[in-house]
């Protein structure tokens, strides 16, 4: 059984350029959820979706993200206009049910954004 | 505001002896408690988890206790063994709320 598998695992892109992030979770979870590290920090929720929908984006900057988990397909986080300070690693995770209800949520292996 | 602290940014434990891993937290609404490892450019692996009605949570070397009036939990690891070593990150969050909060972490060494 696959894990949560996120690519690509590392990007590099040039300030005022696109990122898009993709994330296929693990078989039969239909939980997402997309976290951000920057350097020496913990990892800060970003979103919270279900298929089409977005639950909870309490954790997102108000401009330039945004998040996505189409019915078919990976959940997508893109990131328009990149700025130096979008340089962190960014982590999918998911689970079967919520986490709350003590479904365990597994993470990704995340993706390493550098903006230059 | 840093609702979940980590105080010990390093922990160094002679391969065999007991780990302790500390936590804090400050929000009293949290009633739900994780522990995470990580290695350096792979994600959070869930280790183990405590829920609020309980103080004390086992799995194999790994033992989580929970002092809700300190608002204080630990993660003992024992025996611990080199591949232990990794980078502990303690969460918490609220029922009906699925976004969890981290604290900064813990690098953990174990010597052989």
């Amino acid at each position: 059984n696959a894990g949560v598998m996120q690519n690509p695992r590392h990007l590099v892109r040039r300030r005022g350029q696109e990122a898009r992030l993709r994330c296929s979770p693990m078989k039969g979870h239909s939980h997402v959820y997309w976290y951000r590290q920057l350097p020496e920090e913990g990892l800060k929720f970003m979103v919270y979706l279900q298929k089409e929908n977005i639950i909870d984006e309490s954790g997102m900057p108000k401009e330039r993200f945004s998040a996505e988990f189409p019915k078919e397909g990976p959940s997508i986080l893109r990131i328009q206009q990149v700025v130096r300070g979008d340089s962190a690693a960014y982590f999918c995770a998911s689970s079967r049910g919520q986490g709350s209800s003590g479904n365990t949520i597994y993470f990704g292996e995340g993706s390493w954004l550098t903006v230059v | 505001d840093q609702q979940v602290k980590q105080n010990s940014p390093s922990l160094s434990v002679q391969e065999g002896r007991i780990s302790i891993l500390n936590c804090d937290y400050t929000n009293s609404m949290f009633d739900y408690f994780l522990w995470y490892k990580k290695y350096p450019a792979e994600g959070p692996t869930f280790l183990i988890s405590i829920s609020s009605i309980k103080d004390k949570n086992e799995d194999g070397r790994f033992t989580v206790f929970l002092n809700k009036s300190a608002k204080h939990l630990s993660l003992h690891i024992v025996p611990s063994q080199p591949g232990d070593s990794a980078v502990y990150f303690c969460a918490a969050s609220v029922s009906g709320n699925e976004k969890l909060t981290f604290g900064t972490g813990t690098r953990l060494t174990i010597i052989p």
